[in-house]
């Protein structure tokens, strides 16, 4: 059965500080790999996705993920953060069987000091 | 082009009492899926609708149901809420097709059973 682990509850960076946000997936074949964001009182925001191909993908905001397959990771960067990042980030997997649901992890809340 | 929109975007129920949540898809998107998220957790799959029948369910009991309009709106309905029950409910739609289509996050419907 596919899921998703976030290992960071909360995270707290200064503004400028470079980030990075961990996922850990297991999945039985390529999964299909998704960082969304959820702003206080708002629904969800696509960041970035991966299906196949380049491991190294870019998304809106100047965020990136790197896919590993060897660590079953697809962990979130940005080189540098603004306060409007502090946000929920939550990693999530397609399901298996050609299913079209999304399974999530428990998220990161991001935390940014000025 | 207007994006996903629920309503109520707030409600509150007694245990034991009945819901209805609604959804209109993104325009062009013919599939509705509904997703709880309690607080503290990543939102976890209910069950999806297209061509107005539920196509994929997720680990819910039956007092979760749902219906899907001709127009690709959808209702999610909790009989016998439970104090369990509060939480922020999102919907999400799509184009369905043989592979996976990006869903898009309505704001949720935040629901608070006393």
């Amino acid at each position: 059965a596919q899921s998703v682990t976030q290992p960071d509850i909360h995270i707290t960076v200064s503004e400028g500080a470079s980030l990075e946000l961990r996922c850990n997936y297991s999945y039985g074949a390529t999964p299909y790999l998704f960082w969304y964001v959820q702003s206080p009182g708002q629904g969800l925001q696509l960041l970035l996705k991966y299906f196949s191909g380049d491991t190294l993908v870019q998304g809106i905001k100047g965020f990136e993920a790197e896919f590993k397959r060897s660590q079953s990771s697809f962990n979130l960067r940005k080189p540098s953060v603004h306060w409007s990042d502090a946000a929920e980030y939550f990693c999530a997997v397609v399901g298996v069987g050609g299913a079209n649901n999304l399974f999530f992890g428990t998220g990161t809340r991001l935390t940014v000091i000025p | 082009d207007a994006g996903v929109t629920q309503s109520p975007t707030h409600l509150i129920k007694t245990r034991g009492q009945q819901v209805t949540l609604r959804c209109s898809p993104k325009s062009g998107h013919d599939t509705v899926s509904w997703y709880q998220q309690a607080l503290g957790q990543g939102p976890q799959f209910i069950f999806q609708y297209y061509e107005e029948e539920e196509r994929q369910r997720g680990n819910f009991p039956d007092r979760f149901s749902g219906h899907q309009f001709p127009n690709y709106s959808s209702e999610l309905n909790v009989n016998a809420l439970l104090l369990g029950d509060s939480a922020l409910y999102l919907c999400a739609s799509s184009l369905a097709g043989a592979s996976y289509n990006e869903q898009f996050f309505g704001p949720g419907t935040r629901l608070t059973v006393l």
